[in-house]
């Protein structure tokens, strides 16, 4: 079975310019996360979609930054314009809610951004 | 608000030594634990969980147990292998359809 997909693996790009990270999450899966993993601040949850709805972007740094999920199977992180400090690993998180609290979620294999 | 503190590495073992990697919480509720692990050049992969007081999750030799008196989930293998160097990140979950809030993760680095 494919895991979460992530692309691109690697970007690097400079500043100022539009970043957009893709996500495609595992079939069946109603939860979808975005996470940002830096040195310095660890593992941070950017935003979350239940049923492609925003549920929760509180994580979400400021204005720059955009997620959408036109549907089930997609969405994108978008930064605009981009800083130096957004250099980091992006991940996409998917699961499927049980009425149970498992915690199991399935990770892409991440988008490393370098603005330069 | 939930939290997670995880001990600082990096964790640096020759292999076959014992390993702790020492967790506690802080949480409004009763959360679920759980231990993820993220490999080089990977996204993290759950590694064990715990629901409730007094489970032991276990998975490829590694044990923790929810203790919730103490708010701990201590990470212990017996015996490490090479094939363990990882970052470990302790997590918990409130049951908001597994939102999870990490620990900072720790660096294992196990050699020969």
């Amino acid at each position: 079975d494919a895991g979460v997909i992530q692309s691109p693996r690697h970007e690097v790009t400079e500043m100022g310019q539009e970043v957009t990270l893709r996500c495609k999450p595992i079939s069946g899966h109603d939860y979808l996360f975005w996470y940002r993993q830096t040195m310095m601040r660890g593992l941070e949850l950017l935003i979350y979609f239940n049923n492609n709805v925003p549920i929760d972007d509180s994580g979400m740094p400021e204005d720059r930054f955009s997620a959408k999920m036109p549907n089930a199977s997609f969405s994108t992180l978008k930064i605009q314009p981009s800083e130096p400090r957004d250099s980091a690993v992006y991940f996409c998180a998917s699961t499927h809610w049980v009425g149970t609290n498992t915690g199991e979620l399935f990770f892409g294999e991440g988008s490393r951004l370098t603005v330069l | 608000g939930d939290s997670v503190t995880q001990m600082e590495g990096p964790v640096t073992l020759s292999e076959e030594a014992c390993l702790t990697i020492n967790c506690t919480y802080t949480a409004t509720g009763y959360p679920s634990l759980f231990w993820y692990v993220q490999y080089p050049g990977e996204g993290l992969q759950l590694l064990l969980k715990a629901t409730k007081a007094d489970d032991k999750g276990s998975n490829k030799g590694f044990e923790a147990t929810y203790r919730k008196e103490t708010t701990s989930f201590h990470l212990e293998k017996g015996s490490v292998q090479v094939s363990d160097s990882a970052v470990y990140f302790c997590a918990l979950s409130t049951g908001t359809a597994s939102k999870l809030t990490f620990g900072t993760g720790t660096r294992l680095q196990v050699t020969l």
